[in-house]
């Protein structure tokens, strides 16, 4: 079966802008949650869909928005770029949502200058 | 405020000892906790789920825990080089959607 995947896989963008990334998840699942994660604070929840509906947001600004589609491919959007957006975004796909395992993609690498 | 407490490390230990992870945690309502391995540029992957009481073994993988407690470790056996890593705790939130995890620690298996 193939993994998570992300894409772009790695991104460079400037102050003010907007930029979208993208994630499969593993055939079948039906939960997808995205995280950030930097060095200083570690693996952050963003926020998570299951069946094209966000059941819980993270603590982090209205820049951040995703999606879900009906085929599970989830989408992350974020607008207003900060340097301090610069993280790797991460998105993990479970079967059911909730609290079974979660697998994680590759990740995004997102550099704001 | 859900929090997991890990050391950060770095932990050391000679190849073939016994690594000793551990982790806390603040919400006693958490049902579900699991242990990622996540090497150096890549990202976390799973290593071991737990969900109750007890021990949890898998090949040289020992997830325990205590839910009176709030603990969960991660035991290593017969450490090699390639589990040269950060390890990071993780647990659900009370709804279920949503993994908090630790900062990590991280394990050094020297030759």
């Amino acid at each position: 079966k193939a993994g998570v995947t992300q894409t772009p896989r790695y991104l460079i963008k400037t102050r003010g802008q907007q930029v979208t990334l993208s994630c499969s998840p593993i055939s079948g699942h039906r939960s997808v949650s995205w995280y950030q994660q930097t060095p200083g604070q570690g693996l952050q929840f963003l926020f998570e869909y299951f069946s094209e509906t966000q059941r819980n947001k993270g603590n982090f600004p209205g820049r951040f928005s995703g999606r879900q589609f009906s085929n599970s491919r989830s989408e992350m959007n974020v607008s207003t770029l900060e340097l301090g957006d610069s993280a790797l975004y991460l998105c993990a796909s479970s079967l059911a949502g909730g609290p079974s395992e979660q697998y994680f993609g590759p990740g995004t690498r997102l550099t704001v200058t | 405020q859900k929090e997991v407490e890990q050391n950060s490390g770095p932990l050391s230990v000679p190849e073939g000892a016994i690594a000793s992870l551990n982790c806390t945690y603040s919400d006693r309502v958490s049902q579900s906790f699991f242990w990622y391995r996540q090497y150096s540029g890549k990202s976390p992957e799973l290593i071991m789920s737990i969900y109750s009481n007890g021990d949890k073994e898998d090949g040289r993988f020992t997830a325990q825990l205590n839910k009176a407690s709030q603990y969960v470790s991660l035991l290593i056996r017969d450490s090699q080089p390639s589990d040269s890593a950060t390890y990071l705790c993780a647990f659900d939130n009370q709804a279920g959607t949503a993994l908090i995890f630790g900062k990590g620690t991280t394990l050094s298996v020297s030759s």
